[in-house]
């Protein structure tokens, strides 16, 4: 399976300053078809993960656009340009490429 | 308004078996991939079972296969996970989610097993 490790696994936060989590693959993400599934989900205390970004770079319908990806290959960044307070949560990577799809461990934005 | 609404939480005891639905709405379900991901309890996330648009392409992580079973009514706009020989390592909330990489995620359903 491909192994899936993000950095770091706590970051602590200032609001109003950029945070970015670094997210790296055991093997290449660039699929048979051209594309590379990596994509981004943030989950709120509570609350079901939801997806932020797909295929490394494409941010979601609604998403801030203070949230962007970027990588290629085997490694991925998700930055946050200015965190705010409704930023807080656990930050996943996940790749579509390789089945089983696997996620990262999970980076707690914390204060 | 997009909506993934899962059923069938319980306590099984180990060897048991449960089945868990998820009732789609506000988007063309037949279109989509679908999914189940589960997250144990205070740990990350790992795919479970992946069912392509019309059935034809079924994935299963290894620690499932032969005991867990995907399906997909698009008449009913429903997916379905049958779980059969439970074990304690089971225990999890367990997501429904549509596309591919995961778009849209229901609220979960806890199961637990345990005797």
């Amino acid at each position: 399976d491909v192994v899936m490790t993000q950095s770091p696994l706590s970051l602590p936060v200032t609001l109003g300053q950029p945070a970015s989590i670094s997210c790296r693959s055991s093997q290449s993400l660039v699929h048979s078809d051209g594309n590379t599934y990596l994509s981004w989900f943030q989950q709120r205390p509570g609350q079901s993960p939801r997806r932020l970004i797909y295929k490394v770079s494409n941010r979601d319908s609604g998403v801030p656009d203070r949230f962007s990806g970027s990588g290629s290959g085997t490694d991925f960044t998700l930055k946050i340009s200015r965190v705010e307070a409704e930023d807080i949560g656990v930050y996943y990577c996940m790749q579509g490429t390789h089945w089983p799809h696997t996620f990262g461990q999970g980076t707690k934005l914390e204060i | 308004e997009v909506q993934l609404v899962e059923s069938g939480r319980g306590l099984v005891q180990p060897g048991g078996s449960l089945t868990l639905s998820c009732a789609a709405s506000g988007f063309t379900f037949s279109t989509y991939w679908m999914s189940w991901v589960r997250q144990s309890p205070g740990k990350g996330l790992e795919s479970v079972a992946n069912i392509k648009q019309d059935g034809s392409e079924k994935y299963y992580v290894d620690s499932v296969k032969g005991r867990f079973t995907i399906s997909r009514d698009n008449a009913e706009n429903s997916l379905y996970l049958q779980m059969d020989s439970l074990r304690a390592e089971d225990t999890a909330v367990y997501y429904c989610a549509a596309g591919y990489s995961r778009r849209y995620w229901g609220q979960g359903t806890l199961v637990i097993v345990s005797s």
